[in-house]
């Protein structure tokens, strides 16, 4: 079985460049979330959706941050413009469910803002 | 602030010993789960407990639940190299629509 697919698996921009990752789901999984993983701050949810709908995006830290699930087998995470601050590993996780089921994580992004 | 944490924040032992997590939360919850991470990887789900369970196994993990103290353990049976990771509890907290994850306690088999 396909697990969660991230990518790029690394990314090395500039800062100020536009930054987009991407995360396709477990088929049939209808809740998809996005984390940042930093060493100051931990695992924090950015986002999630459930059936392509944002339910929750309080997590997303500023306008400069978007997210979309145009449908059930793609979400982006968009930085525009980028920062040195926003240097971390990004996860997709998504479950067929929603907190009572297992999430299964993507490998992440690991994304450096120079 | 977190609504798990775990303890110890990081915790080296010899192959073949036992390994003990632990994890304190705030609020009521409705489960608990804990997941594993290798480095440079995602997180890999181990356990779920629902806040009616005490106890739950899999293969070489076990998992407690106090809902009282608000605590759960993880304990690993016969550590293995393969062990080493780190390893982070997840909470949903009652009225709120995700789960939130603990720092993680950094745990290394040396053979």
């Amino acid at each position: 079985d396909a697990g969660v697919i991230q990518s790029p698996r690394h990314e090395v921009t500039e800062m100020g460049q536009e930054v987009t990752l991407r995360c396709k789901p477990i088929s049939g999984h209808n809740s998809l979330f996005w984390y940042r993983q930093t060493m100051m701050r931990g695992l924090e949810l950015l986002i999630y959706f459930n059936n392509n709908v944002p339910i929750d995006d309080s997590g997303m830290p500023e306008d400069r941050f978007s997210a979309k699930m145009p449908n059930a087998s793609f979400s982006t995470l968009k930085i525009q413009p980028s920062e040195p601050r926003d240097s971390a590993v990004y996860f997709c996780a998504t479950t067929a469910g929603l907190l009572d089921q297992p999430q299964h994580f993507g490998d992440g992004t690991r994304l450096s803002i120079l | 602030s977190q609504q798990g944490e775990e303890d110890p924040q990081a915790l080296s032992i010899q192959e073949g010993e036992n390994a003990t997590m632990n994890c304190s939360y705030k609020t009521s919850i409705n489960n608990l789960q804990w997941y594993r991470q290798n480095s440079g990887r995602g997180l890999v789900h181990l356990i779920l407990i629902r806040s009616n369970e005490r106890e739950k196994h899999s293969g070489r993990l076990r998992v407690t639940l106090d809902t009282s103290k608000k605590s759960s353990s993880l304990l690993i049976t016969a550590s293995r190299a393969a062990d080493t990771a780190s390893y982070f509890c997840a909470t949903d907290k009652e009225g709120a629509q995700k789960l939130v994850f603990g720092q993680g306690t950094r745990l290394t088999i040396n053979p």
